[in-house]
């Protein structure tokens, strides 16, 4: 295990569903991350959280929500999906902004009706 | 657009050979660049780094060559057995800038007994 976790593992949604999907890690890392990873693309990162501030986004559509408490936790809440949001959402960690590795999740496979 | 690419989406050997994996990059400044593999159902997970003050790195069955000449980037996996069996993705960066990672689109490496 990478020390990073994320709930629900699976998500299927409807289009006016809202919804939110969490990741903790238990690295004592600083920043996290958000990203998309659809078939056959690279992985696209959506936001960037540094000792809880927001750093990066994306140019993410406001449909997408994240959320920060602690260094520890990131949520992601999302409403109004689309069917084309449909992916695998990743969470990951790393140690700060300079550290290059990141410790990844194992994901929310996430399906919108 | 995107900054890191691998030259084939996929990738099949016999248990027993040696795979290489290639990656092209196109920014001249990244100086630090990452080899992630990804089984299925699960996250990316680090397999080794190297740096561009550097030609050549060795880990455990693998070795990572960098070519800044024709900025070009590959993975050697010595005695590919089942368990090797994933997608790989390369990802680049300038290190001490304090920007996220950027991924490649990831070689499906397949490996029959």
């Amino acid at each position: 295990e990478t020390g990073v976790t994320q709930t629900p593992r699976h998500l299927v949604m409807g289009m006016t569903n809202k919804k939110s999907l969490k990741c903790e890690q238990h690295l004592g890392h600083n920043a996290m991350y958000w990203y998309k990873q659809s078939a056959k693309k690279p992985l696209e990162l959506m936001f960037v959280y540094n000792f809880k501030e927001q750093t990066e986004n994306n140019s993410v559509p406001s449909r997408f929500s994240p959320e920060c408490p602690n260094s520890s936790h990131l949520f992601l809440h999302l409403h109004t999906l689309q069917p084309e949001d449909s992916a695998l959402y990743l969470c990951a960690s790393s140690q700060d902004l300079l550290a290059n590795e990141q410790f990844f999740g194992p994901g929310t496979r996430l399906t919108v009706l | 657009g995107e900054s890191v690419g691998l030259h084939l989406p996929t990738l099949s050997v016999q248990e027993g050979d040696n795979s290489i994996i290639n990656c092209a990059y196109s920014n001249s400044a990244s100086d630090y660049f990452i080899w992630y593999k990804q089984e299925s159902g699960k996250g990316p997970q680090f397999i080794i780094d190297i740096r561009s003050n550097m030609d050549k790195r060795q880990g455990q069955r693998v070795t990572v060559l960098l070519n800044k000449t024709v900025k070009h980037l590959s993975l050697q996996i010595a005695a590919t057995q089942p368990g090797d069996s994933a997608v790989y993705f390369c990802a680049e960066n300038i290190e001490q800038a304090g920007t996220a990672l950027i991924f490649g689109k990831g070689t499906t490496l397949s490996v029959s007994s």
